[in-house]
């Protein structure tokens, strides 16, 4: 199994503003998974994008993915204090492989 | 709303004590994972079981022990808690094609 890897480790931007973070991995998948947590609890669903999608929507968050450079990114617009949390990308190549996680991006909404 | 739920919420438990951390789902899924975070850091896997009497270790290395002897429990034991077992642990279910996994609330445990 593979984990992902996010980038930035860290983010802080004023409430109103757009947030992207970025996930990298290395072997191919069929499909990348992002998930945030909020602050002691587990984490929650936000998006799945399957291999053969470029682009994905779901209300606020836009998520892409480049299966050429192994990369996706997670947009989230107009951003909300609620926002603030940790967000984890999971990329999953067939149903056997284990469920691993990165270290995440840290996002942090100014008022 | 996720159905798998986690129990204690939170537990503080002396040295050398066995403890059983509890994990059940109800929507029938294959798989189930536990996982050990502490605050800020990221999550490890330390079990994991893709069915019925098939148990795993994780990508961490554990002194716990899990089991699965029905589809929609899957309890986590430690048998002599020590504090290096503090942190946060937290179970998750997925179905066979990992499509979503849904997490519990997590238990905080504390070794005193």
């Amino acid at each position: 199994s593979q984990q992902g890897e996010e980038d930035p480790q860290a983010l802080s931007i004023q409430e109103g503003e757009n947030a992207t973070m970025n996930c990298s991995y290395k072997t191919s998948i069929n499909n990348l998974q992002w998930y945030r947590q909020n602050s002691g609890r587990g984490l929650v669903h936000l998006i799945l994008i399957r291999s053969n999608e470029r682009e994905k929507h779901s209300g606020r968050l836009r998520v892409t993915l480049d299966t050429s450079k192994k990369s996706s990114s997670l947009l989230i617009t107009a951003s909300r204090a609620a926002d603030t949390a940790s967000y984890f990308c999971a990329p999953l190549n067939f149903g056997n492989e284990k469920l691993t996680f990165g270290t995440g991006t840290r996002l942090t909404i100014i008022p | 709303e996720a159905d798998i739920y986690q129990t204690p919420r939170y537990l503080v438990i002396g040295t050398g004590k066995k403890i059983t951390l509890e994990c059940s789902q109800t929507m029938g899924h294959d798989k189930m994972y536990w996982y050990q975070q502490d605050p800020g850091m990221e999550l490890h896997l330390i079990h994991y079981s893709y069915g019925v009497n098939s148990t795993e270790k994780g990508d961490l290395s554990s002194e716990s022990t899990v089991s699965r002897i029905r589809t929609e429990h899957f309890p986590l034991t430690l048998e002599s808690a020590r504090p290096s077992h503090t942190s946060q642990y937290l179970c998750a279910s997925t179905d066979r094609l990992n499509t979503e996994a849904f997490f519990g609330q997590g238990t905080r445990l504390t070794v005193v």
